[in-house]
């Protein structure tokens, strides 16, 4: 069975300061992977994905994560980090392999807190 | 364009009560999601349809929680007893089709409180 690990439940960072979120995952074939934002009382946004190709991926917002196979590790990062950029952040991942039928399978989140 | 419509945004029922909410996806979406988040918990898919054809509905409570996507456009979730438990946020998402490397968005969610 797939799955998505985000072992910090919480990162502070000081604004200005890079930021990473950790992910790391467990699919049968290949992972297609993605990075979704979540404001309060809001949905979640989509921010990033890697299918195949280049190993870091850019996103929205200045947002970038880097695709490690050899650790199943795809973390978020952004080289400056700005207050408006508190959030909730999910990684997911859907399993490549065939007959995995499509199902994108969550994280339980981090909550990224910049201060000034 | 448009993006993915629910309503109600928030409900409040009492227990053994029933409820239902509704989702307009994306136009041109085949797939939808169902996805429920419990406060503190990822979002955990309930069911998806590809067209008005369920592909996934295996972590759906199918004795009490059914969805039904007529006619492969909005879909309507009904949960009927409700139990405390199933206070949590009900997130609709959709995507272009079954193709894996396209990205699902979602709608603002409906909170629902179980009193």
């Amino acid at each position: 069975a797939q799955s998505v690990a985000q072992p910090e439940d919480q990162v502070n960072v000081a604004e200005g300061n890079p930021l990473t979120v950790k992910c790391t995952y467990s699919v049968s074939g290949n992972p297609y992977l993605f990075w979704y934002v979540q404001y309060p009382n809001r949905g979640l946004q989509f921010l990033l994905k890697y299918i195949t190709g280049d190993n870091l991926v850019k996103g929205s917002y200045g947002f970038e994560a880097e695709f490690n196979k050899s650790q199943t590790s795809f973390h978020l990062k952004k080289p400056s980090a700005l207050v408006s950029d508190s959030a909730l952040y999910f990684c997911a991942v859907r399993d490549g392999v065939t007959g995995g039928g499509n199902k994108l399978t969550f994280g339980t989140g981090t909550q990224l807190k910049v201060e000034l | 364009e448009a993006g993915v419509a629910q309503s109600p945004r928030y409900k409040i029922i009492e227990k053994r009560q029933s409820v239902a909410f509704w989702c307009n996806p994306i136009s041109g979406h085949a797939t939808l999601y169902w996805y429920q988040q419990i406060l503190g918990q990822g979002p955990k898919l309930l069911i998806q349809f590809q067209n008005n054809g369920v592909v996934d509905d295996s972590q759906l409570p199918k004795d009490r929680f059914s969805a039904e996507r007529l006619k492969g456009v909005d879909s309507t979730l009904k949960i009927q007893p409700a139990k405390l438990e199933d206070s949590a946020v009900y997130l609709c998402a959709s995507s272009l089709d079954l193709v894996r490397n396209t990205e699902a968005f979602f709608g603002q969610g409906t909170r629902l409180t179980v009193v």
